[in-house]
């Protein structure tokens, strides 16, 4: 069974550093790799999309990496803002980690 | 264009009551989903309907039912809700199984007390 890991659960960065996220995953037979942002008391907002043949994701300030074969994806949000606080998900095909807590302070 | 919708969004049952939560779509998807989020923990899947006509269990089926009405509906019914069963309870779609994006509703806020 495909188990997904996101380590930290929760982090804390001023505003203008670079986030990275972390999830990992335990077997390396994918389709995709999605990760989300969930706002409080929301539902979940799709952010990117990795393919299994794909490497990398891009839009705007979100770059998504994938390396199948040590079973890991990296989030990166450059230049962060107080807006991009929030909880960070990432789910291989239908099996979701527990998410990272972001908090950009001013 | 409205997405997935989902009705309610707040429900509050006894223990032994019935319900059913609704899922739409309105994307012409194939596949859709039933989640559900506890506090501190990713989602877990219920049940999914890959194709008009097919349902399948997910990670935690017990307690629930599925109905995929049609293409564009898909219904989550709790026969005899359970304090367990406390959760926020989200549906999804996606243009197919895989390899494709999946899309959320906004959820249902559900308290059995």
């Amino acid at each position: 069974k495909q188990e997904v890991t996101q380590i930290p659960a929760a982090l804390s960065v001023p505003e203008g550093e670079n986030l990275v996220l972390n999830c990992s995953f335990t077997d390396s037979a994918i389709y995709n790799l999605q990760w989300f942002r969930q706002d409080p008391g929301k539902g979940l907002t799709s952010l990117l999309l990795i393919q299994s043949s794909q490497r990398e994701q891009t839009s705007g300030r979100l770059n998504a990496s994938l390396d199948k074969s040590s079973g890991r994806s990296t989030l990166y949000i450059a230049a962060s803002q107080p807006g991009d606080s929030a909880t960070y998900l990432c789910a291989v095909e239908l099996q979701f980690g527990a998410g990272t807590q972001v908090v950009v302070t001013p | 264009n409205a997405g997935v919708t989902q009705t309610p969004k707040f429900q509050v049952l006894k223990t032994g009551q019935s319900m059913t939560l609704q899922c739409a779509q309105d994307m012409n998807h194939n596949s859709m989903y039933w989640y559900r989020q506890d506090p501190g923990m990713g989602l877990r899947l219920i049940y999914y309907s890959a194709s008009e006509g097919t349902t399948d269990k997910g990670e935690v089926p017990n307690g629930y039912n599925v109905s995929r009405l049609n293409k564009r509906e898909f219904s989550l019914r709790l026969e005899s809700a359970a304090p367990s069963q406390t959760s926020v309870y989200f549906c999804a779609s996606s243009e197919a199984l895989h390899p494709y994006e999946q899309y959320f509703g906004p959820g249902t806020r559900l308290t059995v007390t």
